[in-house]
């Protein structure tokens, strides 16, 4: 069974300050790592994706992730944090086969308030 | 423009109704998913479909019916067996199967039994 952790549920930070939005993942294989970002009352909207290759992997608004096999670990960070960053985060993951329905497991999301 | 669009955005249910919740893509995207968000819980996934006229139940399609007669489309009925169906509804969709393609989300429908 495959799993994923945000062990925050909330994390605070000042505008300006760098922010990091912490995931770890259990699976069985290598999985392929997706972050997405909700704003109330909205859908997800995918900001980044780790497949293979380069463990630190940049996406959207100027967010990046490492994925660090060791600590089975892929945390969202960003240099210098906006209010406007402040929603819901989902890290998911999902295991690639060779066949038949691919389950995408979400975590139970993290919300980033970011203070003025 | 293209995309994925859930209708209504908000939506009320008596007790004993049947309510079905519109999903429409034009990405001509293979597999689509219907998820069910409640608070502190993340995303569980109702149903899937990974072609047309096929679908599968996911982790909580208990209390819910899918149809796929269209690619484009992927309705999803929450029945009077739901118990509990106040709750926030993502519909997703997905291209190109196998592949390490993210998922597209709508907006999502708020339901709310009353």
């Amino acid at each position: 069974a495959q799993s994923v952790a945000q062990p925050e549920d909330q994390v605070n930070v000042a505008e300006g300050n760098p922010l990091t939005v912490k995931c770890t993942y259990s699976v069985s294989g290598n999985p392929y790592l997706f972050w997405y970002v909700q704003y109330p009352n909205r859908g997800l909207q995918f900001l980044l994706k780790y497949i293979t290759g380069d463990n630190l992997v940049k996406g959207s608004y100027g967010f990046e992730a490492e994925f660090n096999k060791s600590q089975t670990s892929f945390h969202l960070k960003k240099p210098s944090a906006l209010v406007s960053d402040s929603a819901l985060y989902f890290c998911a993951v999902r295991v690639p086969n060779s066949g038949g329905y691919q389950k995408v497991t979400f975590g139970t999301g993290t919300k980033l308030q970011v203070i003025p | 423009d293209g995309g994925i669009t859930q209708s209504p955005k908000y939506l009320f249910r008596k007790e004993g109704q049947n309510v079905t919740l519109s999903c429409e893509q034009n990405l001509n995207h293979d597999a689509m998913y219907w998820y069910r968000q409640d608070p502190g819980q993340g995303l569980r996934l109702i149903y899937y479909s990974q072609i047309v006229n096929d679908f599968q139940k996911g982790d909580i399609a208990e209390g819910y019916s899918v149809s796929r007669e269209k690619k484009e489309s992927f309705p999803l009925t929450v029945t009077s067996a739901q118990k509990n169906p106040t709750a926030f509804y993502l519909c997703a969709s997905r291209g190109q199967l196998g592949m390490n393609t993210e998922a597209f989300f709508g907006q999502g429908t708020r339901l709310t039994v009353v």
